[in-house]
């Protein structure tokens, strides 16, 4: 069946860049996502990219995709400690009703 | 914006109480609402897909007389967690998808955590 797998833990530098991970196996995907769920909350969507698109940035936030490979990457430029949250990949598409399959979420922890 | 709206926000109440959970969105039109549950430290488990208007459709191994889904409107769904046990308490999270053409990105509540005594 689909599967998205992410890294459970990243450690980052406040100020450095943070690039967090993810493969998928499903081929026919149409959309990726990368929420955020900070401590107590539900999830906020940060940006998703068509999978016709190799790349989308939106302010600190570039999303590269490598479809061939079926790999995903958010890159957060000068990771601040208000960035410190769980971060979940996502996919849909491929005809199941648009139900989002989602990674078991990458815990971003932001070192002094 | 998209902003879905989930009340309430935390839950707690004595074992066999039945607790209703709403998921409203706020500036859009949402035919298509999802529930989902999440257990500490897990990823979300979606328990079913509510349809406005039609019968919701559960996820394997959810049972539809616990989790009573209602989707009476474009901006309302609720979620009745019937006769609640211990182990139902969780961290509750609605979803909902803008009425549109094409898929939509889901939009999420900011959650209800249920503790049942």
């Amino acid at each position: 069946g689909e599967d998205v797998e992410q890294s459970l833990f990243l450690s980052v530098r406040e100020g450095d860049s943070s690039v967090i991970n993810c493969t998928y196996t499903d081929s026919s995907s149409t959309y990726l996502y990368w929420y955020k769920q900070e401590p107590g909350a539900g999830l906020q969507l940060l940006t998703y990219i068509f999978s016709n698109m190799d790349m989308k940035q939106d302010q600190r936030l570039t999303v590269l995709l490598n479809k061939k490979d079926k790999h995903l990457s958010l890159r957060i430029a000068d990771t601040q400690t208000g960035d410190s949250a769980i971060y979940f990949c996502a996919e849909s598409g491929g005809g199941r009703d648009d139900k989002i399959i989602f990674g078991k979420g990458t815990r971003l922890h932001i070192l002094p | 914006g998209a902003v879905v709206s989930q009340h309430p926000s935390r839950v707690i109440c004595k074992s066999g109480t039945s607790v209703k959970i709403e998921c409203r969105s706020l500036d859009f039109q949402a035919t298509t609402m999802f529930w989902y549950r999440q257990f500490p430290k897990q990823s979300l488990m979606l328990m079913a897909t509510s349809n406005e208007g039609s019968k919701a459709t559960y996820e394997q191994g959810v049972e539809k007389d616990k989790f009573l889904i209602n989707h009476a409107s474009l901006t309302l769904s609720t979620l009745t967690v019937t006769s609640a046990h211990p182990e139902d308490s969780s961290f509750y999270i609605c979803s909902a998808r803008k009425s549109g053409v094409g898929p939509q990105p889901q939009h999420f509540g900011d959650g209800t955590r249920l503790s049942i005594l």
